[in-house]
């Protein structure tokens, strides 16, 4: 599966928007791109996924560019609960593994 | 409430006992997953049971021995464990394995387990 590349944390203010950046420049045609969140010592929560266009649903958009090799998450009004670990995973076709890296440490300042 | 639960949500345990976790989902799905997220460790892939049946074992060591009697149950039995298995114990499910792409894992809260 591709690798994913994130930034370790990001800070946003209560009511605007969070835009967490991913790149998987190795993607392919086959992958989807999955995002999921984290609260501390919480399981993994499911937000969004996508192959080729965006996808919007009450959570959340996820933008994925035209070549596929990055995308973006996109949080419209964020808030408190928010804050948490959001990781970014590419998976392949007839792949089990959900894998997990670093993710990015969103944390919403009032 | 993502339709998966866990018990128990914290378990403390010495080397020497025996334990089991338990996880049921509430969604319909025919696969269920085990992972170990150990502290500042990507998740790791443990088990995985499409229609009862194990399909994947990631060579997770004999001391861990999973048990699926039917798609809405899980079970991970624990014995003589190391302190070093301390870890958060996540169990998931998706409408079907990986046959078709793209199925979807929601995972339940998890187990907070401690070795002494």
């Amino acid at each position: 599966d591709a690798k994913t590349t994130q930034p370790p944390s990001m800070d946003c203010a209560e009511g605007r928007a969070a835009n967490l950046p991913c790149n998987h420049s190795t993607i392919s045609g086959n992958e989807y791109v999955y995002w999921y969140r984290q609260i501390h010592s919480q399981g993994p929560q499911y937000i969004i996924h996508g192959l080729k266009n965006n996808e919007t649903n009450e959570m959340a958009s996820l933008i994925i560019t035209e070549d596929r090799k990055s995308s973006t998450l996109i949080l419209p009004h964020a808030t408190l609960r928010d804050t948490a670990v959001y990781y970014c995973i590419v998976r392949g076709y007839n792949n089990n593994d959900m894998r997990f890296g670093a993710g990015t440490r969103l944390t919403v300042k009032p | 409430e993502t339709g998966v639960t866990q018990t128990p949500r914290h378990l403390v345990m010495g080397m020497t006992n025996k334990k089991s976790l338990k996880c049921e989902q509430h969604l319909g799905h025919n696969a269920m997953y085990w992972y170990k997220q150990s502290a500042k460790k990507p998740l790791e892939l443990m088990f995985v049971y499409n229609f009862k049946e194990q399909t994947e074992n990631n060579s997770v060591p004999s001391r861990f021995s999973p048990e699926c009697p039917n798609s809405s149950h899980l079970f991970l039995h624990l014995h003589t464990l190391q302190p070093e298995d301390s870890a958060l114990y996540l169990c998931a499910s998706s409408q079907d394995g990986a046959r078709t792409g793209g199925e979807t894992q929601y995972f339940g809260p998890g187990t907070r387990l401690l070795v002494l």
